[in-house]
């Protein structure tokens, strides 16, 4: 596609419930960030997914988070568990290679009862 | 640890005034990014700026960096209404495998008739 795309662009859900997001990044990008907005801590880094090296998962912030990234392409932001501190945006990047300018998708708001 | 910090956080201008924002950081990075972000959007790039004395120009907007000072600078010259949004700006890790970016807290811009 022309740009990177996230589903669902809405989610609400109930504490204690498990969610995904999905993420489909620029084709042909080897590199694919994931960061999260909220109005208390701005936009912060959780993941970052580089070809086929180890991701950096030095930005989830508790082990109820995870993410995975098949083919080299679409990407899966996983929480566990979730609680109502996770209600956020989160937004999905990618860019041609690792430390080149990051596109970002229009984001998944999560609602957390 | 990398941080940035952006002034001023709020920015109420009028039509046809000249400002300018500013972002400093912590450490020594080789990448710094602008970005804005429209309500309720996600965020689009302006400009990157990758060596001391960078400049980047288009339309109404300049951005520089001064490496040595840690310092980047967002000049808005005869604002207009359209230019009303948050701006970012985000650096680097420097060196290694590090491609997540640290963002500033955003600057909203409000420009007023």
């Amino acid at each position: 596609g022309a740009g990177v795309s996230q589903s669902p662009s809405n989610k609400v859900t109930e504490k204690g419930k498990d969610v995904e997001l999905r993420c489909d990044p620029i084709s042909g990008h080897t590199a694919l960030y994931w960061y999260r907005q909220s109005l208390g801590q701005g936009l912060e880094f959780l993941i970052y997914f580089q070809g086929n090296s180890a991701p950096d998962k030095s930005g989830l912030p508790s082990d109820r988070f995870s993410a995975e990234r098949t083919g080299g392409s679409v990407s899966t932001l996983t929480i566990q568990r979730t609680q109502q501190e996770d209600s956020a945006v989160y937004l999905c990047a990618s860019s041609l290679q690792g430390r080149e300018t990051q596109y970002f998708g229009p984001g998944t708001r999560l609602l957390v009862l | 640890e990398l941080k940035v910090e952006q002034n001023p956080l709020f920015l109420s201008m009028q039509e046809g005034k000249n400002y300018t924002i500013y972002c400093n950081y912590s450490t020594t990075s080789d990448r710094l990014y602008w970005y804005r972000q429209d309500p309720g959007k996600s965020l689009e790039s302006l400009f990157v700026l990758l060596s001391n004395g960078a400049v980047k120009q288009e339309g109404r907007l300049m951005a520089s960096l001064d490496t040595k000072a840690r310092l980047s600078t967002l000049h808005i010259t005869a604002a207009v209404h359209d230019l009303s949004a948050t701006y970012f700006c985000a650096v680097g890790g420097y060196g290694g495998s590090q491609g997540n970016l640290i963002f500033g807290k955003g600057t909203k811009l409000s420009v007023k008739p």
